[in-house]
């Protein structure tokens, strides 16, 4: 098992350019989210799927779009990507919660918007 | 508002000596509570996670306390070691309507000193 996918591990791009940050999970689980890790301020929620086709905001879901087309990937998309929005991302991978599951996180993608 | 408060933000201790990292949260339907190691660049790990029907739990130098009446829960580590130096991180769940999402804390920095 890969566990959680991430890609790309790096990114540069441009104000106003988009991007899509790619998450796949080989252990047919249900849940997965997105955090952003900033320093000093510990991991924070922006979206989270319970399965294909449903999707929830998080703490700060301002500026990204999610889907859910199957169970396997849940991609994050900035659609025009701001400096405040330069960040480390983790995608993160359980059974659904109301299991009290750990959550298994991937590598990150390490963002910096110029 | 849902949140988890974390104490201390950085904690330096003697090696050998014990940690105490201290969390409260505010949503009282919270059941869930994981605790998280990031060691630098790495990913968030599971170390130790407690469920709301059980107030204490060890696996070996790590141990993790939980009081529901004041909602509030602590992770200890005994016998400190320089391979604990890294940030952890404390989490709870906030129930929703299709299921629950993790709130995390800010972190804590954890230095052992030789």
């Amino acid at each position: 098992n890969a566990g959680v996918t991430q890609t790309p591990k790096f990114q540069v791009l441009k104000t106003g350019q988009s991007m899509t940050l790619q998450c796949a999970q080989d252990m047919n689980h249900e849940y997965m989210s997105w955090y952003r890790q900033d320093p000093g301020m510990g991991l924070r929620l922006i979206h989270y799927s319970v399965g294909a086709g449903i999707t929830d905001q998080g703490e700060v879901p301002n500026g990204y779009n999610v889907s859910r087309s199957t169970t396997e990937d849940f991609p994050l998309r900035l659609l025009s990507a701001a400096p405040s929005q330069t960040s480390v991302y983790f995608c993160a991978s359980s059974p659904l919660l109301g299991y009290n599951q750990p959550q298994h996180f991937g590598d990150g993608t390490r963002l910096s918007i110029l | 508002g849902e949140n988890v408060e974390q104490h201390p933000s950085t904690l330096s201790v003697q090696e050998g000596d014990s940690a105490v990292i201290k969390c409260t949260y505010s949503d009282s339907a919270s059941n869930y509570f994981p605790w998280y190691k990031q060691e630098l660049g790495k990913r968030p790990q599971l170390i130790i996670d407690i469920r709301s029907n059980v107030g204490e739990k060890k696996d070996q130098r790590i141990a993790v306390t939980l009081n529901k009446t004041a909602k509030h829960f602590s992770l200890h580590i005994t016998e400190t070691q320089p391979e604990d130096s890294a940030v952890y991180f404390c989490a709870a769940s906030i129930p929703q309507n299709r299921d629950d999402k993790i709130i995390f804390g800010k972190g804590t920095r954890l230095h052992i000193l030789p």
